[in-house]
């Protein structure tokens, strides 16, 4: 149990254009799903947490305009690289908590973007 | 703040030993969440083991158990008989919920290389 899917694995978009990753939580509900960022050789750096039904908060540097981020329902939550550039390029990864307390995050399998 | 540390960039290990993964945290929290995480080549991140701030007893999950010292604010993770397989990044996470919201944060990763 506890799936989530990430979609797609890998894009290749042109300088300018806009990208929208999907991240659905297969067989569970989440209320907040969260967004990181690794660049290659690094650490996951939190973008934004995603909220069903509110605006995503964002960490401190996180271009929300740059980085949309909506959860329209409880087993969806989008982020759209609006007019991207070739320091987008990174790994993009989502993840989702099944329950409360102890649980842990549940990763996607991430989304490698590159912006030519 | 709180912080994840991870003093071992790389580690090696023979093939059927056991090996430790360093990780120290810092959080004024009270009550908290360790997490490891295991990832592989190929990007996703696997959940390895949890240990609660109040839990007694280290964590174990299979060959993975955790050395939890919370006066020294250190949970180490040791792999039990290593194998090949288990050559991978691996990240020691916290949840952190001093802004009200959960998240996640990370270590800098180890990356553990098993040797045949």
């Amino acid at each position: 149990g506890a799936v989530v899917s990430q979609h797609p694995s890998r894009v290749i978009c042109k300088s300018g254009t806009s990208v929208k990753i999907e991240c659905r939580s297969l067989d569970f509900q989440a209320t907040t799903m969260f967004w990181y960022r690794q660049f290659p050789k690094q650490s996951l750096m939190l973008m934004a947490t995603s909220n069903e039904g509110s605006k995503a908060t964002y960490e401190q540097g996180v271009e929300k305009d740059k980085f949309l981020i909506n959860h329209a329902s409880l087993t969806l939550s989008t982020l759209t690289v609006t007019s991207a550039h070739p320091e987008d390029s990174s790994f993009y990864i989502c993840s989702a908590r099944a329950g409360f307390g102890t649980s842990p995050l549940h990763f996607g399998n991430g989304t490698r973007l590159t912006v030519t | 703040a709180q912080k994840i540390t991870q003093t071992q960039p790389g580690m090696f290990v023979q093939e059927k030993e056991a090996v430790t993964l360093d990780c120290t945290y810092d959080t004024s929290d009270q009550s908290y969440g360790l997490f490891w995480y295991k990832q592989p080549s190929s990007g996703e991140m696997i959940f390895l083991i949890y240990q609660g701030s109040y839990d007694e007893q280290n964590a174990t999950e299979g060959r993975y158990s955790l050395n939890f010292q919370k006066a020294r604010k250190s949970a180490n993770l040791v792999i039990s008989a290593s194998q090949l397989g288990d050559s991978a990044m691996y990240f020691c996470a916290m949840r952190d919920a001093t802004s009200g919201t959960y998240k996640y944060i990370f270590g800098t990763g180890t990356r553990l290389k098993v040797l045949a």
